[in-house]
């Protein structure tokens, strides 16, 4: 069965420092990967995803993530971020064997911060 | 606008009491789930349903049961609450190509 890992649970920052936050998946011959975003107390958005093409995706507020099929990632990236951008963050990928659409989750990372 | 819709937003219900959770979507997606998720911590699928009449139970057993008899709506049903039941419960649907769309969750507290 698919799996996801998110190896920080929490990543403290300052305001305009740059953040990097990692995600590997077990191996599958095909996959989706997405990234979504959870502010307090609200459902999940979809941040970034990819299912095909270009390796490196990008999301409308300066997040950016890199499928890499060797390593199995697809971690998450902002050269500069924002006191807006505190938030947990979710991996997820789809596993497409057998036709499934299902997600599974990555335990998520606590992204603060800080001015 | 195309969405999906979570009832209620929050919830604090005694021992012993049924409740259902409400969740509809406006897209006209076939597929369908319920995620539970404790604070601070990882979603676990608990239900799914790939079109009307179709339900499977998820990874995470759960003694909550669902139903599909139309296509844009999916109740979920705890027949008694406990408080073990206490947790956030979040509604999806999903299209491929579009990734997944979630409603804004409901936090069920059991008192």
């Amino acid at each position: 069965a698919q799996s996801v890992t998110q190896l920080d649970s929490q990543v403290p920052v300052f305001e305009e420092a740059p953040v990097e936050l990692r995600c590997n998946y077990s191996s599958s011959v095909s996959v989706y990967l997405f990234w979504y975003v959870q502010y307090p107390n609200q459902g999940l958005q979809l941040l970034l995803k990819y299912l095909s093409g270009s390796t490196l995706v990008e999301s409308i507020n300066g997040f950016e993530a890199e499928f890499n099929k060797s390593q199995t990632s697809f971690h998450l990236r902002k050269p500069s971020v924002h006191i807006s951008d505190t938030a947990e963050y979710f991996c997820a990928v789809s596993d497409l064997q057998g036709g499934s659409e299902k997600l599974v989750f990555g335990k998520g990372t606590k992204l603060t911060v800080n001015p | 606008e195309a969405d999906i819709y979570q009832t209620p937003r929050y919830l604090v219900i005694g021992t012993g009491k049924k409740i259902t959770l409400e969740c509809s979507q406006t897209m006209g997606h076939d597929k369908m789930y319920w995620y539970q998720q404790d604070p601070g911590m990882e979603l676990h699928l608990i239900h799914y349903s790939y079109g009307v009449n179709s339900t499977e139970k998820g990874d995470l057993s759960s003694e909550s049961t669902v139903s599909r008899i139309r296509t844009e709506h999916f109740p979920l049903t705890l027949e008694s609450a406990r408080p073990s039941h206490t947790s956030q419960y979040l509604c999806a649907s999903s299209d491929l190509a579009f990734g997944y769309t979630f409603g804004s969750g409901t936090r069920l507290t059991v008192v």
